[in-house]
């Protein structure tokens, strides 16, 4: 049973345009939720996160969109760059935000970017 | 990630052999986690533990798979009689005593090839 879902294994975007990577979720447990950005050979790295309390949050280039209702959620990247092609795994988690303890993260399968020049 | 320090980078094992994967959280962590990603897959929860305790190993298989953190030195992860399935890549994380907004810091993993 796969919880959180990135139903695009693939993107390909030119540089300079916007990058949007979708992420859907079944688990209404879920209340916080991060985009982690992966390159070959290493480990996974924090990229931006955001809380069920809001719909929205910006950190410069990156965006991510939550719509709870129809439990989805998007990371828009403006404008999109070489340097930004790798896997981006969406992942999920239970009261992470508020620290009461949860620390398991449930991951997507993950989505490739490949940014053209 | 150069902050949690996994190793071997890549180990190979034979059918049947015992492998072992090395965890040093980032300075000032003192929880550690366990994932796998299997090939085509995202990565999956395995094991969280504290120091020289295991809190929550409800990902580990039940059979060959075991962890531990000692008072000292790394955290290791223990497959024993390895079989090709077990072939992934295993990611070892680490976060200070509440995990922050970010989750946590992963390390850049150690790829297990099993042949």
């Amino acid at each position: 049973d796969q919880q959180v879902k990135q139903n695009s294994p693939s993107l390909s975007v030119q540089e300079g345009r916007i990058s949007i990577l979708n992420c859907d979720y079944t688990n209404s447990m879920f209340d916080y939720f991060l985009w982690y950005k992966k390159y070959p050979a290493e480990g996974p790295t924090f990229l931006i996160s955001i809380s069920s309390i809001k719909d929205k949050n910006e950190d410069g280039r990156f965006t991510v969109f939550l719509n709870k209702s129809a439990k989805h959620l998007s990371l828009h990247i403006v404008p999109s760059q070489p340097g930004d092609s790798a896997v981006y795994f969406c992942a999920a988690s239970t009261s992470l935000y508020s620290g009461a303890g949860s620390y398991q993260l449930t991951f997507g399968k993950g989505t490739k970017l490949s940014v053209i020049p | 990630n150069a902050g949690v320090m996994q190793n071997p980078r890549h180990l190979v094992r034979r059918r049947g052999q015992e492998a072992r994967l090395r965890c040093s959280p980032m300075k000032g962590h003192s929880h550690v986690y366990w994932y796998r990603q299997l090939p085509e897959e995202g990565l999956k929860f395995m094991v969280y533990l504290q120091k020289e305790n295991i809190i929550d190993e409800s990902g580990m298989p039940k059979e060959r798979f075991s962890a531990e953190f000692p008072k000292e030195g790394p955290s290791i992860l223990r497959i024993q009689q390895v079989v090709r399935g077990d072939s992934a890549a295993y990611f070892c994380a680490s976060s200070p005593d509440r995990p922050p907004s970010y989750g946590y810091t992963f390390g850049s993993g150690t790829r297990l090839t099993v042949v």
